[in-house]
């Protein structure tokens, strides 16, 4: 059983559409993550959500808006996609916002 | 400046020495320290994690901690290829409840 999922592995699109991203975990944390990771590597949170209530908004344009239903599931969604958006997006969670986080597999997204 | 800084590398060491992995960080209220391995194409997954002053060893890695001087390093005994990968450090820091990563050393261990 994979603990923490996401859907879909790979999304290419075209500029201007809107796309969105799944990630659920089975693991009972209260604490969940969206990171960009771009082509260089740096790893850099967007988003952190504790028990469906949002922690943290890293100064990320408003055209990404996470939306938890249940402390399980955190999905991105992206309008009007722009060539910088291109990079891989992680999902992660955690029991508790200092302990160790458990990441999903990655979305690697290209904006064409 | 950035608030967690590594050197990117590459770090090139043979198989069998020690490969010595640095990182610094800005803020002084940061509490604890974790390392990530990161292969190509892969997620991140932690080796180490510490919390206080010294050294803390777990097989052949050993995370130290010296918030005096705010750095933190990973050494890995006897490198093997499997090691090849890129190392993340991150700071978490309470105030701000984020972990913030550093831009990762890519190591090679050569044969």
């Amino acid at each position: 059983d994979t603990a923490v999922s996401q859907t879909p592995k790979y999304l290419v699109t075209q500029m201007g559409n809107d796309k969105s991203i799944k990630c659920e975990q089975n693991l009972g944390h209260d604490t969940m993550y969206w990171y960009k990771q771009d082509s260089k590597k740096f790893l850099k949170i967007m988003f952190s959500y504790n028990n469906k209530e949002l922690i943290i908004n890293e100064t990320v344009p408003n055209r990404f808006s996470p939306k938890s239903p249940d402390k399980a599931h955190l999905n991105l969604h992206i309008n009007s996609l722009e060539l910088g958006d291109s990079a891989v997006y992680f999902c992660a969670s955690s029991k508790q916002e200092n302990e160790k986080l458990f990441f999903g597999s990655g979305t690697q997204l290209s904006v064409l | 400046q950035k608030e967690v800084e590594q050197n990117s590398g590459p770090l090139s060491v043979p198989e069998g020495a020690i490969a010595s992995l640095n990182c610094t960080y800005s803020d002084r209220g940061s509490q604890s320290f974790f390392w990530y391995r990161q292969y190509s194409g892969k997620s991140p997954e932690l080796i180490m994690f510490i919390y206080s002053n010294g050294d803390k060893e777990d097989g052949r890695f050993t995370a130290q901690l010296n918030k005096a001087s705010q750095y933190v390093s990973l050494l890995i005994r006897d490198s093997q290829p499997s090691d090849s990968a890129t190392y993340l450090c991150a700071a978490y820091t309470g105030t701000a409840s984020k972990l913030t990563f550093g831009t990762g050393t890519r190591l090679q261990v050569t044969l």
